[in-house]
């Protein structure tokens, strides 16, 4: 497995707060990935980023910002955190394009919007 | 634009008997199919992946799964259950193209009766 780590694992924040997930990768791979994982919904795409300091959007960007100023590291920024947002986060990662490379996923991160 | 969809979010089954989990893909492209694991708070681990070749893909723990172009359906199966099968299953597509862009069905909960 590749060496994922997100902090915070579990975060509680009021409506309106900034929070900011972090996730490390120790395999150097190229692409990383945050999803969110809601009932229902399966897993769905926030953004993601093909090298250091470049990033899209994902299917549900709205509301999130994301950086990478390093390979290993990927920080997702809710701007102003609202109850929808409440959710596990999982970052994920990937060494190259194309061809069903195997994305490998971290623990998650649980976050509650009061 | 891709889509999946698991038909029947929760199966249950008894412990030795045939494990059948449904995932049919709607795709413009060749689609390149993934099968993921998610046990109770963890992350999400690969059982197995289509890209192209052998239509039928043995994965970890057992489990394969079939690519069939023409149903449009890439469904899970195990011969007999082990009661360590208790877990999340998602079924995903991708294009293979640019970064690993998954988009994922949502979730099949699988239980393994004693």
């Amino acid at each position: 497995d590749a060496g994922i780590t997100q902090s915070p694992r579990h975060k509680v924040t009021e409506t309106g707060t900034p929070v900011t997930l972090r996730c490390h990768q120790t395999e150097n791979h190229r692409y990383m990935y945050w999803y969110r994982q809601d009932p229902g919904h399966g897993l769905r795409l926030i953004h993601y980023s093909y090298g250091v300091k470049d990033t899209d959007k994902g299917e549900v960007s709205d509301g999130y910002s994301v950086s990478r100023s390093k390979t290993e590291d990927f920080l997702l920024t809710l701007e102003s955190a609202t109850s929808s947002q409440t959710s596990v986060y999982f970052c994920a990662s990937s060494p190259n394009s194309g061809s069903g490379n195997t994305i490998y996923f971290g623990e998650g991160s649980w976050l509650t919007v009061v | 634009a891709q889509s999946v969809t698991q038909l029947g979010s929760h199966v249950s089954v008894s412990e030795g008997a045939l494990v059948l989990l449904r995932c049919n893909y709607s795709s413009s492209v060749p689609p390149y199919l993934f099968w993921y694991v998610q046990y109770p708070n963890q992350g999400l681990q690969l059982l197995l992946k289509y890209t192209t070749g052998a239509t039928l893909v043995k994965g970890i723990n057992g489990f394969e799964a079939e690519f069939k172009k023409s149903e449009t359906s890439f469904h899970l199966t195990k011969p007999s259950a082990h009661m360590s099968d208790a877990a999340e299953y998602f079924c995903a597509v991708s294009d293979g193209q640019g970064a690993q862009k998954l988009v994922f069905g949502q979730g099949t909960r699988l239980t393994i009766n004693p």
